[in-house]
C-alpha cells in the first residue's frame, strides 16, 4: 500500500500569513493527489484534486503543486475560516484509498 | 446539490452488529463508485470499503475484511454497510462518500454517523 506522510502535523499561524503544508508519498503517484479540509464536527471538504486543480467554489488563495512523490498545499493569505485540519489523499493506486495523517492549522 | 445522508449509527456491544445506510440524492447514483470512510475520535481518516457503480467490484480495508459487507441498491439510491463482530476499535464516525472517476477524487461526503462499540 502507498503510505502518505504529511508535515508538519500541526502548525500555528496568523491571519494573513502564507502557509505551506507538505505531503510525501512512499512511491510515485504521478499527480494523483487530493487535498481536503476538515473543520471540527464536520465532514471533509475537497479543496484540490489531481495535485493542482481547484475544486469549484474553493477560494483562489488555496493552491496545490507537485508530482511524483512530493506535494504541497499553499494558502496564500490565511483567513479566519481556514483554521482547520488538512488531509492529503492518493488516488493513484486504489484500493486502498490512503490518506495522510493530517495537519492541524491553529491560530 | 449532491446530498448524502447517513443513518443507522449508535451504541453497540462488542461482538454485536449494526447496519449503516446512506441515502443519496441530486445526482445519478447508479453512475458512481461509492465509499465508506471512517474517523475514530480525535484521529485521521481511514478508508473502509468501496463498491463500483454496478456493485460488481467491492473492496475492503484489511481491518474490516470478513466482518463488514458493503452493498448498494441503485433503484433506491442507497448505500449500505453491514458491520458484524464489532470491536472497540471500530468506534468512529462513518462517512458515506462519492468517488468522482473523472477527477480521481472523493468529491462529496455525507455528514457522518457515529458508531460506538462499548460494553
Amino acid at each position: 500500500d502507498i503510505q502518505m506522510t504529511q508535515s508538519p502535523s500541526s502548525l500555528s499561524a496568523s491571519v494573513g500569513d502564507r502557509v505551506t503544508i507538505t505531503c510525501r508519498a512512499s512511491q510515485s503517484i504521478s499527480s494523483y493527489l487530493n487535498w481536503y479540509q476538515q473543520k471540527p464536527g464536520k465532514a471533509p471538504k475537497l479543496l484540490i484534486y489531481t495535485a493542482s486543480s481547484l475544486q469549484s467554489g474553493v477560494p483562489s488563495r488555496f493552491s496545490g503543486s507537485g508530482s511524483g512523490t512530493d506535494f504541497t498545499l499553499t494558502i496564500s493569505s490565511l483567513q479566519p475560516e481556514d483554521f482547520a485540519t488538512y488531509y492529503c489523499q492518493q488516488s493513484y493506486t486504489t484500493p486502498p484509498v490512503t490518506f495522510g495523517q493530517g495537519t492541524k492549522l491553529e491560530i | 446539490e449532491v446530498q448524502l445522508v447517513e443513518s443507522g449509527g449508535g451504541l453497540v456491544k462488542p461482538g454485536g452488529s449494526l447496519r449503516l445506510s446512506c441515502a443519496a440524492s441530486e445526482f445519478t447514483f447508479s453512475s458512481y463508485t461509492m465509499n465508506w470512510v471512517r474517523q475514530a475520535p480525535g484521529k485521521g481518516l481511514e478508508w473502509v470499503s468501496s463498491i463500483s457503480s454496478s456493485g460488481s467490484y467491492i473492496y475492503y480495508a484489511d481491518s474490516v475484511k470478513g466482518r463488514f459487507t458493503i452493498s448498494r441498491d441503485n433503484a433506491k439510491t442507497s448505500l449500505y454497510l453491514q458491520m458484524n463482530s464489532l470491536r472497540a476499535e471500530d468506534t468512529a464516525v462513518y462517512y458515506c462518500a462519492r468517488d468522482d472517476y473523472s477527477s480521481s477524487c472523493i468529491d462529496y461526503w455525507g455528514q457522518g454517523t457515529l458508531v460506538t462499540v462499548s460494553s
